[in-house]
């Protein structure tokens, strides 16, 4: 079945470096969205991409959708302490019931 | 306008017991989907509900777990006779009904714990 993968699994920066994470499916994406849970918390969407080779930018967020549509990047410029949380990003499947599949999640402590 | 609502957001439940958990979905939204989230791991999709129909429960475990979602009232997601195992973090979500584009809103969760 189609999978989603994440990396890194976990990322640990000091307070105004920079993080990517990575987004890779094993199957070509219709869109992509991106997802932010905070440390008990539930997720709660950021923005979504469709078109190929799609970047589009939240503040210090800077968000691509892969030219085959298969891959996504999450950029944070110049990490705070709020950015702390799990980054998730999902995919509807290709096939049939359009479910929205989650990626393994990348887990990012910001050391003050 | 209010979001996404799930009750209880704590269930303590003992072995062999039965676990309901609830959702309502944001007021004009048709489609529910439930996930279930292990501690510091990611969501493993469950099942996808319209109205009165299951579209899609791939991931549900084929004995002991049911969802429903009926033309009036909320989402269940029921577990039957549960064990240690079942212990986890379930979250609902809800979108629109325009099937794969919309932007999923997600509940608290309902944080089960079996002793």
């Amino acid at each position: 079945g189609q999978q989603v993968m994440q990396i890194p699994q976990y990322q640990h920066v000091q307070e105004g470096e920079d993080f990517t994470t990575y987004c890779n499916s094993s199957t070509t994406l219709s869109n992509i969205q991106w997802y932010k849970q905070r440390p008990g918390g539930h997720p709660v969407f950021l923005i979504q991409l469709v078109k190929s080779g799609e970047v589009k930018k939240q503040k210090r967020l800077t968000f691509q959708f892969g030219e085959a549509k298969k891959n996504s990047s999450l950029h944070i410029t110049a990490t705070q302490t709020t950015d702390v949380g799990t980054y998730f990003c999902a995919g509807p499947t290709t096939s049939g019931t359009y479910k929205y599949i989650f990626g393994t999640g990348t887990r990012l402590k910001v050391l003050a | 306008n209010a979001g996404v609502m799930q009750n209880p957001r704590h269930l303590v439940r003992r072995r062999g017991q039965e676990a309901r958990l609830r959702c309502s979905p944001m007021k004009g939204h048709s489609h529910v989907y439930w996930y279930r989230q292990l501690p510091e791991e990611g969501l493993k999709f469950m099942v996808y509900l319209q109205k009165e129909n299951i579209i899609d429960e791939s991931g549900m475990p084929k004995e002991r777990f049911s969802a429903e979602f009926p033309k009036e009232g909320p989402s269940i997601l029921r577990i039957q006779q549960v064990v240690r195992g079942d212990s986890a973090a379930y979250f609902c979500a809800s979108s629109p009904p325009s099937g794969g584009s919309e932007k999923l809103f997600f509940g608290s969760g309902t944080q089960l714990s079996v002793l």
